[in-house]
């Protein structure tokens, strides 16, 4: 089945630590994202990847990285240096490339919990 | 100002009800836009793309109101099922990113 995979579904972490969560797709999409989705807001841009070996900043990639070695793998990096870590994390993919029709496709989520 | 704002609701609609939406959006440069829908506690999925005019599926169409700068959904015969928050997505120029709303939350009752 094609789709886009995310794991741990749930994922609880101690201040201070790193933390990274896994993204994978099988649907042949160049281009990849991460958000984060708080209670009452909408999904927030934390980093984008149109091709292999490149990405860039979103809107909020203070304290997180990320890494584009493999089309299929968009791993992302929850470090000790972001403040307020605690959230729902969506992985997405699309064909990316600049078409106007670029619809994006999510994976089921992480949820964060810092304790 | 927000580039895609929606109104949150909630909307309470009776089942077999119409129901619509709007959506405004400020990047004047955005060339297509989508309605994405999201069950409590799971991921979006997308309902439908919106490049020219509009666009229908079923009980489902989206307008595309250029001059004005909106998008509306309208549901038909609304049923219990459709219970769920609609996001209202615009690309940025150059189609590299989405711009979500805040999303519309709808309830059909019984």
């Amino acid at each position: 089945d094609g789709g886009i995979t995310q794991s741990p579904k749930y994922l609880f972490r101690k201040e201070g630590q790193n933390v990274t969560l896994s993204c994978e797709q099988n649907l042949n999409h160049d281009a990849m994202y991460w958000y984060r989705q708080d209670p009452g807001q909408g999904l927030r841009l934390i980093y984008y990847s149109q091709i292999v070996n490149d990405f860039q900043k979103g809107d909020i990639a203070e304290g997180y990285s990320v890494s584009r070695e493999k089309k299929e793998s968009f791993p992302l990096t929850v470090t000790s240096a972001q403040k307020n870590p605690t959230a729902f994390y969506l992985c997405a993919s699309s064909l990316g490339g600049g078409r106007w029709n670029n619809e994006q496709f999510f994976g089921p989520g992480t949820r964060l919990t810092v304790l | 100002r927000k580039e895609v704002e929606q109104d949150p609701g909630p909307f309470n609609v009776p089942e077999g009800a119409t129901v619509a939406f709007n959506c405004t959006y400020s990047n004047s440069a955005s060339q297509s836009f989508f309605w994405y829908r999201q069950d409590c506690r799971k991921e979006p999925k997308l309902l439908m793309s919106v490049y020219s005019s509009g666009n229908e599926d079923g009980r489902f169409t989206a307008q595309l109101n250029r001059a004005s700068q909106y998008i509306s959904l309208l549901i038909r015969d609304s049923k219990l099922s459709d219970s769920a928050t609609y996001l209202c997505v615009g690309t940025n120029f150059g189609n590299e990113k989405l711009t979500f709303g805040t999303g519309t939350r709808l309830t059909i009752i019984p």
